[in-house]
């Protein structure tokens, strides 16, 4: 019954590689939301998708691309993938105007 | 462009003592401050959160304060315990206008010690 779940929970990949991370809310939400937390725990907003559009696209490198298949389900997936790219991504789901944003439980990111 | 400042960046008190956390935002159609607790490992989650036409709110031992004119907001914990021990982290937004996006404060680590 988790409320917004992301998987793998762990993901450790070689330089060069492309990985996907998996993210399904069940709250009904309209929005969803990539985040990235780095090593110092800054917490920065990558993409968000309201009703399966893109809306916010921060700066982030053309290798990361979202998809969303349906309103309940946000995939990222990373092609070619760099040493920097090593973080917690976040996925998260909001009802767009309400504010209030529910995070899944982390995918850890190490590129060796 | 969009900034949220946070501080203390670390925080160290007495168990039953309080805890306060501030935090500046520079956007000024900011209208939504949510406080997160993150601990070790998990994801944050929502402690409380304040809109812009309130200048307080209060949830047992947790209360936010908001001052538009000046773009602070604060955290007060009171009769703080061990389990209080995280990662705070203040946001601002403006849900309406953009798209839900929250810009985070780079987080204060409470450490509460019995």
């Amino acid at each position: 019954d988790t409320a917004v779940s992301q998987t793998p929970k762990y993901l450790v990949t070689q330089m060069g590689n492309d990985k996907s991370i998996k993210c399904e809310q069940n709250l009904g939400h309209d929005t969803m939301y990539w985040y990235k937390q780095d090593s110092k725990k800054f917490l920065k907003i990558m993409f968000s998708y309201n009703n399966k559009e893109l809306i916010i696209n921060e700066t982030v490198p053309n290798r990361f691309s979202p998809k969303s298949p349906d309103k309940a389900h946000l995939n990222l997936h990373i092609n070619s993938l760099e040493l920097g790219d090593s973080a917690v991504y976040f996925c998260a789901s909001s009802f767009r105007q309400a504010g209030l944003v529910f995070f899944g439980q982390g995918t850890r990111l190490t590129v060796v | 462009g969009e900034n949220v400042e946070q501080h203390p960046s670390t925080l160290s008190v007495q168990e039953g003592d309080s805890a306060v956390i501030k935090c500046t935002y520079s956007d000024s159609a900011s209208n939504y401050f949510p406080w997160y607790k993150q601990e070790l490992g998990k994801r944050p989650q929502l402690i409380i959160d304040i809109r812009s036409n309130v200048g307080e709110k209060k949830d047992q031992r947790i209360a936010v304060t908001l001052n538009k004119t000046a773009k602070h907001f604060s955290l007060h914990i009171t009769e703080t315990q061990p389990e209080d021990s995280a990662v705070y982290f203040c946001a601002a937004g403006s849900p309406y206008n953009q798209g839900g996006k929250l810009i985070f404060g780079q987080g204060t680590e409470l450490s509460v010690k019995p």
